[in-house]
């Protein structure tokens, strides 16, 4: 098995609110990441996570905050976003941090910010 | 530093035609590359990898790529593309638990 879910797929909330996406992997790997991609660009890293310790923050704003419970799950806390964090957030994992470790994506979770 | 070109960000090709997508590299460190493809309103998938070993890769849904390391290029290719095959193409370069992406290439097959 070779999946990583994610939840929910489509959220649209306005800029006061307080969400939450959800991650979930079931392969045993001990990294995750999350990343934000616009339209018709690629992917850029937000948050790694290494044996559920916090071990990469892009310079993200504050507004999101990122949470791992376990080894299985990742979650993105998300608070007073603006109109220009509307994207598609995916989540992935990988075996390990080395070098050549294939990251494994999730579907994504396409947030619209009113 | 690792960065990776993707040269072409648009590549129209008839069905049953061969492509190349265009994937060039740098980095101060081994090299690990692989392809992604990423289907209209879903995640990234994995379509090959180079580690180490045979420069000629095979993946998935018929891709293969070639490493080479004079020209610092990993150049993903099929001899013959389907309409299933319209997708955004990104290549990346692996460094510790970082990813470095490409721009992207959207490749469009017309029937």
């Amino acid at each position: 098995d070779t999946e990583v879910t994610q939840t929910p797929k489509h959220l649209v909330m306005g800029m006061t609110n307080k969400k939450s996406l959800k991650c979930e992997q079931h392969m045993g790997h001990r990294a995750m990441y999350w990343y934000k991609q616009k339209a018709k660009k690629p992917p850029e890293l937000m948050f790694v996570y290494s044996y559920e310790k916090l071990s990469i923050n892009e310079s993200v704003p504050s507004r999101f905050s990122p949470e791992c419970p376990n080894s299985s799950l990742l979650n993105l806390h998300l608070h007073a976003l603006q109109p220009e964090d509307s994207a598609l957030y995916l989540c992935a994992s990988s075996q390990g941090t080395r070098g050549g470790e294939t990251q494994y994506f999730g579907p994504g979770t396409r947030l619209l910010v009113l | 530093a690792q960065s990776v070109t993707q040269l072409d960000s648009q590549v129209p090709v008839f069905e049953e035609a061969p492509v190349e997508l265009r994937c060039n590299y740098s980095s101060s460190v081994s090299v690990y590359l692989f392809w992604y493809v990423q289907y209209p309103n879903q995640g990234l998938q994995l379509l090959l990898k180079y580690l180490s070993g045979s420069t000629l890769v095979k993946g998935i849904n018929g891709f293969e790529a070639e490493f080479n390391k004079s020209q610092t290029s990993f150049h993903l290719r099929k001899p013959s593309v389907h309409i299933s095959d319209t997708a955004e193409y990104f290549c990346a370069v692996s460094s510790g638990n970082q990813f470095y992406f490409g721009t992207g290439t959207s490749l469009t097959v017309i029937p």
